[in-house]
């Protein structure tokens, strides 16, 4: 069974600062889906990225950028120039690239200092 | 596009009353759709997967008399807890699946239960 692990907590970032974001994943399969979720106050679920593991580009969405370690089962977020909106809990998830489960991790509560 | 509604958005009820949770695909047609419970920091528990005219599928771990998933069409599916008690206190989410977003899940904005 595909596991997916968030070893942070908690994080902090000053405003306008950069802040990353750890996520490792165990699976065997060789194709799949990566994801990273927002959930801010109000706790809608927000996506953020989307990596699909046979791309060796990382993604990027404006100010959200990934590093996709496949090698290493690693798939961190990096978040630059924070804004206090970022504030959130955000949490990595993995899909199987036939399947339509999302496995999340725990989740790592980000604040942004102003 | 892709939006999902959920209602109610609170409910509160007293033990032993039963309580539905709707769940809407407002602007697509969605075959499957699921639901989560989320506690207080932690992290969304995938309770079932409800697929549109069949029998849900449950988690393990998850009661299936305690939780009754009815996916009557293809933008609504409803979560009934029966029997609530304050144990099942708790934020319930749902998403749908979009066969046009390659299986991406929408989600709705989650509906909080407080059984008194």
């Amino acid at each position: 069974a595909q596991t997916v692990t968030q070893s942070q907590p908690e994080m902090s970032v000053q405003e306008a600062e950069t802040v990353t974001l750890s996520c490792t994943y165990d699976t065997s399969e060789s194709d799949y889906y990566l994801f990273w979720y927002k959930q801010p106050p109000s706790r809608q679920m927000i996506l953020v990225i989307r990596q699909e593991a046979y791309k060796q580009q990382n993604a990027t969405e404006n100010r959200f950028s990934v590093n996709f370690q496949k090698a290493a089962k690693s798939f961190s977020l990096k978040i630059s120039d924070s804004q206090l909106g970022d504030a959130a809990m955000y949490f990595c998830a993995y899909r199987r690239e036939y399947g339509n489960k999302l496995v999340f991790g725990a989740g790592t509560i980000l604040r942004v200092k102003s | 596009g892709a939006v999902v509604s959920q209602h109610p958005s609170r409910v509160i009820c007293k033990s032993g009353t039963s309580v539905k949770i709707e769940c809407r695909s407002l602007d697509f047609q969605a075959t499957t759709m699921f639901w989560y419970r989320q506690f207080p920091k932690q992290s969304l528990m995938l309770m079932a997967t409800s697929n549109e005219g069949s029998k849900a599928t449950y988690e393990q771990g998850v009661e299936k008399d305690k939780f009754l998933i009815n996916h009557a069409s293809l933008t609504l599916s409803t979560l009934t807890v029966t029997s609530a008690h304050p144990e099942d206190s708790s934020f319930y989410i749902c998403s749908a699946i979009s066969w046009r977003s390659y299986n991406e899940q929408f989600f709705g904005p989650g509906t909080r239960l407080t059984v008194l």
